[in-house]
């Protein structure tokens, strides 16, 4: 069974600063996604980034970026720049191959960014 | 396009009464999923479907019933409302199940009393 574990209950970061949100999963397939979505306080999901497990590359999307080190089962969240709408939760997530649970989430990191 | 869209936003139950979430998508995606978060916490996965005629358990199915008679819609039904039940529903769907985005819906607030 996959995993996922988010260390960090709440974060605070200074606007304009780079913030690096944990992530480190568990899984015995070779094959899998790791997903990191964003909560605002509206409560919709919203995605931010896919890193596939064979990627040679880490993941960027703008301001995002996956910071993706497979031998330590970790997929790092970084947000460079941070923006007071950044203030969220941010939930790490993976998919793998045995389908039985398509989608398995962390407990999430609760973002603030301070002006 | 509206994409994933859910009714009611919010709704309040008394123990033992039944519901019906709706869940629509108009993706023509094939997977869709039923997540519950609870507070704090993050998203379970309740059921979910691979396409039109098969659904299948996710981690916490108790509770919960599910039919997908169309591509587009996907509700999820609670019978015997419970405290333990009260939770946020999120609806979503995919193209395929293989490291596709995830598209959600903007979820129900759902309170049992």
């Amino acid at each position: 069974a996959q995993k996922i574990t988010q260390t960090q209950p709440g974060m605070f970061v200074q606007e304009k600063e780079a913030v690096t949100l944990d992530c480190t999963y568990d899984t015995s397939d070779q094959s899998y996604g790791l997903f990191w979505y964003k909560q605002p306080s509206s409560g919709e999901m919203i995605f931010l980034i896919y890193q596939g497990s064979y990627d040679e590359q880490n993941a960027t999307e703008g301001r995002y970026s996956l910071n993706f080190q497979k031998a330590r089962k970790s997929a790092n969240l970084v947000i460079s720049a941070s923006q007071l709408g950044d203030s969220a939760m941010y939930f790490c997530a993976m998919m793998d191959a045995s389908g039985n649970t398509p989608l398995v989430f962390g407990k999430g990191t609760r973002l603030s960014v301070i002006a | 396009n509206a994409g994933v869209t859910q009714t009611p936003k919010f709704r309040i139950l008394k123990i033992g009464q039944s519901m019906t979430l709706q869940c629509t998508q108009d993706m023509n995606h094939n997977y869709m999923y039923w997540y519950r978060q609870d507070p704090g916490m993050g998203l379970k996965l309740i059921y979910y479907s691979v396409g039109a005629g098969i659904t299948d358990k996710g981690e916490v199915p108790n509770g919960y019933n599910v039919s997908r008679s169309t591509t587009e819609d996907f509700p999820l039904r609670l019978e015997l409302a419970a405290p333990s039940q009260t939770s946020v529903y999120f609806c979503a769907s995919s193209l395929t199940r293989d490291y596709n985005e995830q598209f959600f819906g903007p979820g129900t607030r759902l309170t049992v009393l």
